[in-house]
Order: C-alpha cells, then structure tokens, then sequence
C-alpha cells in the first residue's frame, strides 16, 4: 500500500478554512485517496474519498494534484467541534482493500 | 450516528478469560471489518469479512477468531486475554469489498484486561 505523510499537527481558528495536507508520492493509478477524522476515541469517522478529480461533499472539499503524488482537505469554516485526528489514507481499488491508518494530523482549533 | 452498532461498549475483564464483542453492520452493508486501536499501535486491521466469508487477514492474534454470520452481524472473540489486550476495538461496515466504499466506524468496545 502507497504511505503517506502528513504534518503531525495543525493549528486553525474557528470560522477560517483548515487546509490539511498529505503527501503520497507513490500512489499508484488504481488506489484512491480516503480521508478520516477520530474524535477523541470515538470511531474514525468518513469524510471523503477521490480517485482523480476534485470531489465535494457537505463536509469538505478533497482536492488532488494532477500528478496524484498530493492532495489537500479542506474544512471550508472550522469550528471547535472539527478538532481531531485526521487520516489521509490510500487504498488499493481491488477486493479485500482494507484501510490502513497511519498517525495522521492532530487538529486544533481555537477562538 | 454511522449506523454501526457495537456491543458491549465497554468490557472489564481478567487475564486468562475469554470475551465475545459483537458487532451489526448498517442495513445493506455485507462486509464487516475488525480493528483494535491501543495507546502504542494506533489503528491496527484484524481481520475482514464479506457476506460470511472470511476475505482479508491482518494482524489477528491466533487468540482471537471472528466469525460473520447469515444475517450479517459479526462477532470477535479473544481469548486467554492478556494485559496487553487492553484497547479500544472498532468494527466497520461497507457495501462491497473494493476501494471504492468507504467503510464506515461504530463507536467501538472498550476492553480492559486487569
């Protein structure tokens, strides 16, 4: 499975959007990038997931470089109940494709 | 609300014993995947099922079995539990086996071993 690397934490104020990066230069053109958020040690929690393009949904924004090799989510107004650990996770396309979770970017947001 | 039901929510047991979790995935949902999360290994895959049959292994002790069963609930048994057992253990649920569904958490099972 590609690895990917992210900035183990991040700051963002309540109402500006939090951008979260995540490097995965070795993704290969079948695998999909998943985004995860664990509050506390409630369940990781879906966000979103993309293959190629951008994709959007109620509660965020993934945007994929053209290359693949990064992609960025995006909260578009944090608030204090967005802080977490997030999960920027590749996954294979084929049957029996498991999640593997790494550390992932602890977020904080403040007033 | 993920539509993941684990139970117990939380389990206090002694070394040596055997504890049963159980686990009903979201309505539609026919794979069932099993995860432990403890303070120093973070999320860790177990073990996975599609539609009763078992279809990924991970790091799953031979202490540990799981099972799917007709009516799609899972359960995961540990036995001959040890102190280092103590963790969090989340079960997840997706439509099919491919990347392209995303799986989806319950609120997991505190286990602590003493």
């Amino acid at each position: 499975d590609a690895k990917t690397t992210q900035p183990p934490s991040m700051d963002c104020a309540e109402g500006r959007a939090a951008n979260l990066p995540c490097n995965h230069s070795t993704i290969s053109g079948n695998e999909y990038v998943y985004w995860y958020r664990q509050i506390h040690s409630q369940g990781p929690q879906y966000i979103i997931h993309g293959l190629k393009n951008n994709e959007t949904n109620e509660m965020a924004s993934l945007i994929i470089t053209e290359d693949r090799k990064s992609s960025t989510l995006i909260l578009p107004h944090a608030t204090l109940r967005d802080t977490a650990v997030y999960y920027c996770i590749v996954r294979p396309s084929g049957t029996a494709s498991k999640l593997t979770f790494g550390t992932g970017t602890r977020l904080q947001v403040t007033l | 609300d993920s539509g993941v039901t684990q139970t117990p929510k939380h389990l206090i047991t002694a070394t040596g014993q055997r504890v049963t979790l159980r686990c009903s995935p979201r309505s539609g949902d026919l794979s069932v995947y099993w995860y432990q999360q403890s303070l120093d290994q973070g999320l860790q895959f177990l073990i996975q099922y599609y539609n009763g049959e078992e279809r990924a292994k991970g790091n799953i002790l031979e202490r540990f079995s799981a099972q799917q069963f007709p009516d799609l609930h899972s359960e995961l048994n540990l036995s001959s539990l040890e102190l280092g057992d103590s963790a969090l253990y989340f079960c997840a649920s997706s439509v099919g086996t491919g990347g392209e569904s995303p799986l989806h958490f319950g609120n997991g099972t505190r286990l602590t071993v003493t």
